[in-house]
């Protein structure tokens, strides 16, 4: 396995179009997350699944913003209507629920709205 | 409010000598720390963590302390070298058998002067 993937790695988009973005964690990982991050911040926290279920979403993310997991395995993070505060770098993190605990992050999707 | 704090933007180090980096927490019901490396265009890289439980916790040429009392953890890596220049973010988490999304600082950025 090589690790967490994500696609595509850059975006460029005009204001009010809708973009996805797809994760593909390490095979055996269970738990997912989505991160944002920002010039100058570290990643801040979006929303989280534990299989297939979405188990919690930050008040970061608007009602704009969606995500799904089917069948526990990738994971789409989907924006409507961009708006150009959505322009950073969105991060995706797998971990296993067992000993392990730590997360290990994917390379990112810079979206950039114009 | 910013639960993990890291007040140095950047620091400068001779390759060979030792780099500090240094992390402040507020939120005490934090009980797992990690340290994240990043190039640019890249995602996060695990580096260490440490459980609350422990003071010290050591790999290789990375060591981690944690001063629970002070709420502060360093990262010291010894000998520097100039692989090491990246941005380094502390992260804290609470272990809750579910949500475990990680609250990152701002990042340090490091560089090793060869």
């Amino acid at each position: 396995d090589t690790g967490v993937s994500q696609d595509p790695r850059h975006k460029i988009t005009k204001r009010g179009q809708n973009v996805t973005f797809r994760c593909d964690p390490i095979s055996e990982h269970n738990r997912l997350y989505w991160y944002r991050q920002t010039l100058g911040q570290g990643p801040e926290f979006l929303t989280y699944f534990q299989n297939e279920a979405q188990l919690e979403k930050s008040r970061l993310l608007s009602d704009r913003f969606s995500a799904e997991r089917p069948k526990g395995s990738f994971s789409t993070l989907e924006i409507q209507r961009t708006e150009q505060g959505d322009s950073a770098m969105y991060l995706c993190a797998s971990s296993y629920s067992g000993d392990r605990l730590e997360q290990y992050f994917g390379p990112g999707t810079r979206l950039t709205v114009t | 409010d910013q639960q993990v704090k890291q007040n140095s933007p950047s620091l400068s180090v001779q390759e060979g000598r030792i780099s500090i980096l240094n992390c402040d927490y507020t939120n005490s019901m934090f009980d797992y720390f990690l340290w994240y490396k990043k190039y640019p265009a890249e995602g996060p890289t695990f580096l260490i963590s440490i459980s609350s439980i422990k003071d010290k916790n050591e790999d290789g040429r990375f060591t981690v302390f944690l001063n629970k009392s002070a709420k502060h953890l360093s990262l010291h890596i010894v000998p520097s070298q100039p692989g090491d220049s990246a941005v380094y973010f502390c992260a804290a988490r609470i272990s809750n058998f579910g949500n475990e999304k990680l609250t990152f600082g701002t990042g340090t950025r490091l560089t090793i002067i060869p």
